[in-house]
This record gives structure tokens, C-alpha cells and sequence, in this order.
């Protein structure tokens, strides 16, 4: 059975601090490791890390894949108040014949940054 | 807009009714998808659509039916609601064979007591 662990399960900071998020998965065949950001509604797609040692960047976010030791990590520099939300993990493997990106997602780690 | 629409929003029912989730995408995404997210567990895949009439089982798809006719709608049907569904239900589409680049609806709140 595909398993996705984040860590920490929640984060509190403050605007300015660094955070680093965990994302340790054990799935079937992978084919990738996606992160989201959940902020009262539905997940909104930050990265897709395919690739061991490619740092994927967007402003602030950036995050790395070690596919050698099975984990991911979400770095956060210059936190927000506007950061604070739910981030998820997930894990793509092939579902048996299907061919298809089945996700498995992590229980998610709760940030919150204080002004 | 282009996107994933569900509905409805918000949803309370009684054990043993029955109901159907509705999901619609605009976007020619051949991969659909339902999950549940309740607290602490992330998302759990009920069951999931690689194309107009191919669907499959998730992680978590007993009590709940779907079927996918067009390339557009993917509807959740559950048969006979008992209060463990009580739960937030996402319906997800995507253009990648990975899974990648999930784009998710708005989301339905359902209540069952």
C-alpha cells in the first residue's frame, strides 16, 4: 500500500522566520511528487518533482526531491501572513495496467504565521 | 471561467438517503478524480476516470458508484449515506498521465446524520 508521511503535522512562525516542510513517501512505481497549498477550499498546485536533485523554484517556494532516500522538502523563505494554510504532499505512482498518476496524498502540515 | 465545477457546495442528509455529487470539467482533461478530506487524513481517493467510460477503484470506494460518459462529467453517487461519509469531497481533473498539475473544485461539504 502507497504511504505518503509529512512532518511537522503543524508549524507556527513568525513573518520573516524560514520553514521547511517534509514530505517522506513510499509509492508503487513513482512517477512523481507533487505539492499543494490548501487555504479554506480546494488544493492549488505549487510543484511537480520528477527528477532527484532539481530544485524547483517559484519566489519564495522552492522545493528538492531525493529519490534515493524517498522524500521531498518545501522550503519557505521570508514567511507571510498570507503563507498560512494547509500544504500537502503527494506521491503519483502507476496504478497497476492503468497507466494512471494515482495520488497519494500526505495528512498535510498546518502553517501558521503570525504577523 | 475554465475550471472544475461542483455541486452542490453544501449538503446535509439522512442515513439511507441517496445523492449524486456532481463534477464538470471544460477543460478536455481525460483524468478525473474523486477525494474525500477529513481532518488529520489528507485526501483519500474514492475512485477515479482515465477516460469517457473507464473508471476505477481508489483507496477508499466502498458505498460510493460513478461513471464517467462524457470526457466532461464525472458524477459520485452515493447509494445509501451512513454518517461515516460525512466528509469534504474534491473532484479533480488533469491533462498528465503523472497526475501532475491537479486542478481541484471548489469542493462539497456533506453532512450525514
Amino acid at each position: 500500500e502507497d504511504k505518503v508521511v509529512q512532518s511537522p503535522l503543524s508549524l507556527v512562525v513568525h513573518e520573516g522566520d524560514t520553514v521547511t516542510l517534509n514530505c517522506s513517501y513510499e509509492v508503487t512505481n513513482f512517477r512523481s511528487l507533487l505539492w499543494y497549498k490548501q487555504e479554506k477550499k480546494a488544493p492549488t498546485f505549487l510543484f511537480m518533482l520528477t527528477s532527484s536533485g532539481i530544485e524547483k523554484k517559484s519566489g519564495r517556494l522552492s522545493s528538492i526531491l531525493d529519490k534515493k532516500e524517498l522524500f521531498s522538502i518545501l522550503n519557505i523563505t521570508a514567511t507571510q501572513t498570507g503563507d498560512s494554510a494547509v500544504y500537502l504532499c503527494a506521491g503519483s505512482g502507476n496504478a497497476g495496467g492503468t497507466s494512471y498518476g494515482k495520488l497519494t496524498f500526505g495528512q498535510g502540515t498546518i502553517l501558521t504565521v503570525h504577523p | 471561467n475554465a475550471g472544475v465545477t461542483q455541486t452542490p457546495k453544501f449538503q446535509v442528509l439522512k442515513t439511507g438517503q441517496s445523492m449524486t455529487l456532481q463534477c464538470a470539467q471544460d477543460m478536455n482533461h481525460e483524468y478525473m478524480s474523486w477525494y474525500r478530506q477529513d481532518p488529520g487524513m489528507g485526501l483519500r481517493l474514492i475512485h477515479y476516470s482515465v477516460g469517457a467510460g473507464i473508471t476505477d477503484q481508489g483507496e477508499v470506494p466502498n458505498g460510493y458508484n460513478v461513471s464517467r460518459s462524457t470526457t466532461e462529467d464525472f458524477p459520485l453517487r452515493l447509494l445509501s449515506a451512513a454518517p461515516s461519509q460525512t466528509s469534504v469531497y474534491f473532484c479533480a481533473s488533469s491533462r498528465e498521465r503523472t497526475g501532475g498539475g491537479y486542478t481541484f473544485g471548489s469542493g462539497t461539504r456533506l453532512t450525514v446524520v
